[in-house]
């Protein structure tokens, strides 16, 4: 089975500066999917970045980015010029691309890091 | 696009009554929509997949008895709590994945989730 591991509870990141989230995953599989979903104060699930794994170039969305490490199973947030807006429980998930076992393509989830942003 | 809505975003009952929890993709139409569990400062844990048309399957450790779902349309899927008691207060959260394009690919979205306080 898969799992995902945040390593950092919580963190804490000033105003306009850069911040990096850890996320450290284990897999047998060479195919799948990985996200980093936002979950603010309101609990809405919001998708923040997507990266397939066939794809060795990193993915970005605007002011986030990740380091994506196949061989080390490591994928990285990092958020720039960051808002007050960022401050939320950011996870880490793992969603293999094939229904293995009837997994139905489901999330696995790691446990998560609330980011708090200073003003 | 891409709206998915739970209602009710809050309930409170009484301990021993049952409570039913939608979700229903507003947009699209779902072939397979997942539940989940959140307590506090805690990560989603699946509690089950729901297919349109056939049973649900669910997460080892979960009682399917107690926790019924119905996915009777691609647009609706319903949790239902039987004989709630207070250690089933949680945040309920349903998500829903596109039937259209290859499931591997197709994204879920997070409905805003169901508080369920059972006295």
């Amino acid at each position: 089975a898969q799992t995902v591991t945040q390593s950092q509870p919580e963190m804490s990141v000033q105003e306009a500066e850069t911040v990096t989230l850890s996320c450290t995953y284990d897999t047998s599989e060479s195919d799948y999917y990985l996200f980093w979903y936002k979950q603010p104060p309101s609990r809405q699930m919001i998708l923040v970045i997507r990266q397939e794994a066939y794809k060795q170039q990193n993915a970005t969305e605007n002011r986030f980015s990740v380091n994506f490490q196949k061989a080390a199973k490591s994928f990285s947030l990092k958020i720039s010029d960051s808002q007050l807006g960022d401050a939320a429980m950011y996870f880490c998930a793992y969603r293999s691309a094939r229904n293995s076992g009837g997994s139905n393509y489901k999330l696995t989830f790691g446990k998560g890091t609330l980011l708090t942003v200073n003003p | 696009g891409a709206v998915v809505s739970q209602h009710p975003s809050r309930v409170i009952c009484k301990s021993g009554t049952s409570v039913k929890i939608e979700c229903r993709s507003l947009d699209f139409q779902a072939t397979t929509m997942f539940w989940y569990r959140q307590f506090p400062k805690q990560s989603l844990m699946l509690m089950a997949t729901s297919n349109e048309g056939s049973k649900a399957t669910y997460e080892q450790g979960v009682e399917k008895d107690k926790f019924l779902i119905n996915h009777a349309s691609l647009t609706l899927s319903t949790l239902t709590v039987t004989s709630a008691h207070p250690e089933d207060s949680s945040f309920y959260i349903c998500s829903a994945r596109d039937r259209r394009g290859h499931p591997s690919y197709n994204e879920q979205f997070f409905g805003p989730g169901t508080r369920l306080t059972v006295l």
